[in-house]
């Protein structure tokens, strides 16, 4: 089955604690993508990846990094969390070569930084 | 720049009721265009696209008609059940290899 995993989907931890979210797609698509949601925001991108080693500034970047060492795997990283990153995350993927590619979102990752 | 501005919510409505959620875009070039749908506890999942002007998109009784003229894409159901209770994101996809841009998301709440 097609599916793009994030893990975990729930996560709490304390200010100052690395952590680190995974994200692994089974399409072999070469985009992938970091989203946050928060309430009256909408959806805001973070970081994403237009292919392996090649990793791009979104919207919101700070505080946040990724790494895109093979294709189908894109961590995301916060070094040092704070509670302004407490927020609901997206991992998503596409081909991303055409205008009309549809985006595959995992389920998402409750962060809750204390 | 590109942008996505969406009617804010929530919108509440009852069952059968009629759907218009309004999109406007702003973008250089000829965009697709998406709507994207939230269930609750879930990721957004694609509902309906459209790639040129004038285009239908259309999928579960919802449909969206590219307007270049009013640079819209509103998303319309004849009927909503309470099934269709969600949050909707607008979307649209200005260059090959750019970022989607999304609005901010409009919940619906349908109620029996």
């Amino acid at each position: 089955e097609a599916q793009v995993t994030q893990n975990p989907r729930y996560l709490i931890t304390v200010t100052g604690k690395k952590l680190t979210v995974t994200c692994s797609q089974n399409m072999n698509h070469e985009y992938m993508s970091w989203y946050r949601q928060d309430p009256g925001l909408g959806l805001r991108q973070i970081y994403y990846s237009m292919n392996v080693e090649v990793t791009d500034k979104g919207d919101v970047p700070e505080g946040y990094k990724v790494s895109r060492k093979e294709k189908r795997n894109f961590p995301l990283i916060l070094e040092s969390p704070s509670p302004n990153q407490t927020s609901l995350y997206f991992c998503a993927s596409s081909t991303g070569d055409r205008l009309e590619e549809k985006l595959f979102f995992g389920s998402g990752t409750q962060l809750s930084v204390l | 720049g590109n942008s996505v501005t969406q009617m804010e919510g929530p919108v509440t409505l009852s069952e059968e009721a009629f759907l218009t959620i309004n999109c406007t875009y702003t973008a250089t070039g000829y965009p697709s265009l998406f709507w994207y749908v939230q269930y609750p506890g879930e990721g957004l999942q694609l509902l309906l696209k459209a790639t040129k002007a004038d285009d239908k998109g259309s999928n579960k009784g919802f449909e969206a008609t590219y307007r270049k003229e009013t640079t819209s894409f509103h998303l319309e159901k004849g009927s909503v059940q309470v099934s269709d209770s969600a949050v909707y994101f607008c979307a649209l996809s200005a260059r090959r290899n750019t970022p989607l841009v999304f609005g901010k998301g409009t919940r619906l709440s349908v109620i029996a």
